[in-house]
């Protein structure tokens, strides 16, 4: 298994360019996130799905835009970028049964992307 | 969720036993403790959850007083390489409907050698 996969890797944006963060996850797992980590700071939850169809707003959705068409894909819109937007940007993904009796549901995260606006 | 402090850094040298404390005064009784690992330029990792008392695994252990308002993570004989954040995260088991984690700013590890 690949487990997630982010592109790109790296990415300069000039400021009011859009551009799509893909994000992919070959376990079947149902839940996908989009976090957002700027420089010596924790990660912010930007936009979560718990399922194909299904998305919602997390901390810090304001200029962002997700979709969920399939259980592997996740993919972020950015549609005007702004400075305040540079960053680096992470895709994770869970698996949650419906019972209470499931282990923990871990997050596997992605390895990044690492986004300059200018 | 509950809020968690924790040293925004520590220095160690190889082969000692590192331990790191969470603090998480407001803990809920259906919360568990997790940490998480990142090394630069990658995205976290899961290193260990508990409830009480104390857990162990082949990377770390994870002891939590009874009172369960703080927690540490315990590294035993570190190397070079577990130079990274750890992310002390506290919440329900299966983070509510959504499995939401919230971050705090962590505690940079630095293992000289």
């Amino acid at each position: 298994n690949a487990g997630v996969t982010q592109t790109p890797k790296f990415r300069i944006l000039k400021i009011g360019q859009s551009m799509t963060l893909q994000c992919t996850q070959d376990m079947n797992h149902n839940y996908m996130y989009w976090y957002r980590q700027d420089p010596g700071m924790g990660l912010k939850l930007i936009y979560y799905s718990v399922g194909a169809g299904i998305t919602d707003k997390g901390e810090v959705p304001n200029g962002y835009n997700v979709s969920r068409s399939t259980t592997e894909d996740f993919p972020l819109r950015l549609e005007l970028a702004a400075p305040s937007q540079t960053s680096v940007y992470f895709c994770a993904s869970s698996y949650r049964t419906s019972g209470r009796s499931s282990s923990y549901n871990e997050q596997f995260f992605g390895p990044g992307t690492r986004l300059t606006v200018l | 969720l509950a809020k968690t402090t924790q040293p925004i850094s520590m220095d160690s040298y190889e082969g000692q036993e590192v331990n790191i404390t969470c603090s998480h005064n407001n803990i809920a009784t259906n919360d568990y403790i997790t940490w998480y690992q990142q090394f630069p330029s990658q995205g976290p990792r899961f290193i260990i959850q508990g409830y009480k008392t104390k857990v162990t695994n082949e990377v770390a252990s994870l002891f939590i007083p009874a009172d369960r308002k703080s927690s540490t993570l315990s590294l035993p004989r570190v190397s070079l390489s577990d130079t990274a954040v750890y992310y002390c995260l506290v919440g329900a088991r299966y983070g509510g409907a959504t499995n939401k984690l919230i971050f705090g700013t962590g505690t940079l590890l630095a293992v000289q050698p």
